[in-house]
This record gives structure tokens, C-alpha cells and sequence, in this order.
């Protein structure tokens, strides 16, 4: 059974406007949660992520939010370029919980930002 | 630093065929992994290393197999390639890894293998 979800295969956003990319998880023991985003032939790269002791964390254009009690995190791209345009992945790991802090990965979401 | 490298970029090979996909890291990082991608089913993690001489299994480690002998090379050996393994390979590394909790993992560019 998946433990990190992303529901939405693909997004598609005007240029200038909010990216909103949603992820859910069923673990209650993930503690860390971090957004990689993978350009076609390369490897993902870190964007931003997120402890579960906060609800929120900021870094330029990108900001995640977290909700412990929904199990949901999502990520904010404002306002959206074209190159953001990419793979985004959800990530999830639960040191204390038993997967040694292994990250486990949704299956990506694809965002489109059009000119 | 290079940062994490993986060669070859792309392979074919032959059901029954065995090879080595190689990853290096030149930033002194104690925690590498490999994952294999697949369409639609995200970043599935196979092997994994928390340092020289340890390393432990995944999620989907049946077919392959890895070692590591220094700090810096963690290969990945398919001993008999099935189809079942046409997958792109991503390798990790993190300083750390899973014994700090919170560590940021970096990744190679990938190395593209269909068996035919």
C-alpha cells in the first residue's frame, strides 16, 4: 500500500499564477517530509522540505505547508515560471519509525506553467 | 566537487546478461543509495548504504546486488538482467543518511537500462 501519495499525475498553470501540488501520506510516524523536482533526463533535485515540528516553511518562491492531523502537506509556487515546469516529487521519511530514514517517494506530480 | 556521477548514461543488454552500474560522490558522504524510477510509480529504493562495509536492502532488492568498499563508490551489480528491470537507476547520497534523521539527499543523473 502506497504511504506517500500524490493524487494529481499532472498540473497545468498560467504563468504568473499559484502552483498548488498536493501530497498525502498514511504514516503517522513520518517526521520529515521533502518536495524533489526532476527536469526529463536528470536526476531530482532538492527543492524544499519540512519537520514535522512546524507547519510551515518559506524559501523564495516556494513555500510547504504541512497539516499533521489531515496527513497532507502541499507545496506553493508563486508566482509560477516556466521553469518550474517539471516533475514534482513528494517525499517522506520516518527515522524513529523504523525506515532508518530511508525517503519514501510519491509518484510525482507533472506541472505545466504556460507563457 | 562533481558531486554525485553514475556511468554509464544509457545500456541495453541481453535477458541473462550481468553488469555494473557505477555512482560515485566526491563530497564525502557517509549514506548513498540506489533507486530505480518507473512510469508512474515514483522513486522505489533498492539498496542502500550507511556507510564502508554496511549496506542493506530496500523495497525492491530482488536481482541486484551492491557493496561498498570506500566512502565514495557504491555500485549497483544485476547479475542476470531481466526484463522486469528496464528501469532508469538513480543513485544518493547524503551526509549522513537515515542515523541523523534529517538529511537532504543528492542525486546522480541517472542511468537509463532497458533489457531486452
Amino acid at each position: 500500500d502506497q504511504q506517500v501519495k500524490q493524487n494529481s499525475p499532472s498540473l497545468s498553470v498560467q504563468e504568473g499564477r499559484i502552483s498548488i501540488l498536493n501530497c498525502d501520506y498514511t504514516n503517522s510516524m513520518f517526521d520529515y517530509f521533502l518536495w524533489y523536482k526532476k527536469y526529463p533526463a536528470e536526476g531530482p533535485t532538492f527543492l524544499i522540505s519540512i519537520s514535522s515540528i512546524k507547519d510551515k516553511n518559506e524559501d523564495g518562491r516556494f513555500t510547504v505547508f504541512l497539516n499533521k492531523s489531515a496527513k497532507h502537506l502541499s507545496l506553493h509556487i508563486v508566482p509560477s515560471q516556466p521553469g518550474d515546469s517539471a516533475v514534482y516529487f513528494c517525499a517522506a521519511s520516518d527515522y524513529y519509525g523504523g525506515s532508518q530514514g530511508n525517503l519514501i517517494f510519491g509518484k510525482g506530480t507533472k506541472l505545466s506553467v504556460k507563457p | 566537487n562533481a558531486g554525485v556521477t553514475q556511468t554509464p548514461k544509457f545500456q541495453v543488454l541481453k535477458t541473462g546478461q550481468s553488469m555494473t552500474l557505477q555512482c560515485a560522490q566526491d563530497m564525502n558522504h557517509e549514506y548513498m543509495s540506489w533507486y530505480r524510477q518507473d512510469p508512474g510509480m515514483g522513486l522505489r529504493l533498492i539498496h542502500y548504504s550507511v556507510g564502508a562495509g554496511i549496506t542493506d536492502q530496500g523495497e525492491v532488492p530482488n536481482g541486484y546486488n551492491v557493496s561498498r568498499s570506500t566512502t565514495e563508490d557504491f555500485p549497483l551489480r544485476l547479475l542476470s538482467a531481466a526484463p522486469s528491470q528496464t528501469s532508469v537507476y538513480f543513485c544518493a547520497s547524503s551526509y549522513s543518511g537515515p542515523y541523523r534523521g534529517h538529511e537532504t539527499q543528492y542525486f546522480g543523473p541517472g542511468t537509463r537500462l532497458l533489457v531486452l
